[in-house]
């Protein structure tokens, strides 16, 4: 079975702080996703990796960032955190160019903003 | 750009009765359409997926969604509900070569 690992559940920080979301998957997919999912809105896209040290911005990276250093990990930063980025924040991960497979979600980071 | 659109932000129900869950879509090209499920406290679980061939796709769990390529329309139906079936729905629209795009969801909520 796929697994995509969040690391944690939930997260309190305050303000202006250098925020870290890790997420780890095990099944050796290029892609890697991360979202933000709102009441009322969904799922909307931050950031996507295709490949190690590749990035591509998604729908809403404004005040987001990402690293992918290793094929397994791919990291979210908030570089200084406001309340409005207060969201469940959920990572994915696909095999390259195979769009009729499913993307496999970890079980998501609540993340306050206090 | 393609979007998805989830009419029903939530959809109340007793359990044993029949529901349906709305989804529409802008392509007018060949397109992926999945059905996604997120209990509670838990991240997305693919729930059925189209890709090509017999219009109509089933799950494991009893649901099924039907692709209506004339309305654009990817409806996810069970004919008897059950509680555990409470959760939110999410449809999305293959963008290719990598991406989805996914509808704002649909909570279920089955009461007894």
């Amino acid at each position: 079975d796929v697994k995509v690992t969040q690391s944690s559940r939930y997260l309190v920080k305050r303000t202006g702080e250098k925020v870290f979301l890790e997420c780890v998957q095990d099944m050796d997919h290029e892609n890697m996703f991360w979202y933000r999912q709102d009441p009322g809105l969904g799922l909307r896209l931050i950031y996507f990796s295709y490949d190690v040290k590749m990035k591509e911005k998604g729908d809403i990276p404004e005040g987001y960032s990402v690293s992918r250093e290793k094929k397994e990990r791919f990291s979210l930063i908030l570089e200084s955190a406001s309340t409005n980025q207060t969201s469940m924040y959920l990572c994915a991960s696909s095999f390259l160019g195979a769009t009729d497979q499913p993307q496999h979600f970890g079980d998501g980071t609540r993340l306050s903003i206090l | 750009a393609q979007s998805v659109t989830q009419l029903d932000s939530q959809v109340p129900v007793f359990e044993e009765a029949p529901v349906e869950l709305r989804c529409n879509y802008s392509s007018s090209v060949s397109v992926y359409l999945f059905w996604y499920v997120q209990y509670p406290n838990q991240g997305l679980q693919l729930l059925l997926k189209y890709l090509s061939g017999s219009t109509l796709v089933e799950s494991i769990n009893g649901f099924e969604a039907e692709f209506n390529k004339s309305q654009t329309s990817f409806h996810l139906r069970k004919p008897s509900v059950h509680i555990s079936d409470t959760a939110e729905y999410f449809c999305a629209v293959s963008d290719p070569p990598d991406k989805l795009i996914f509808g704002t969801g649909t909570r279920l909520q089955v009461f007894p």
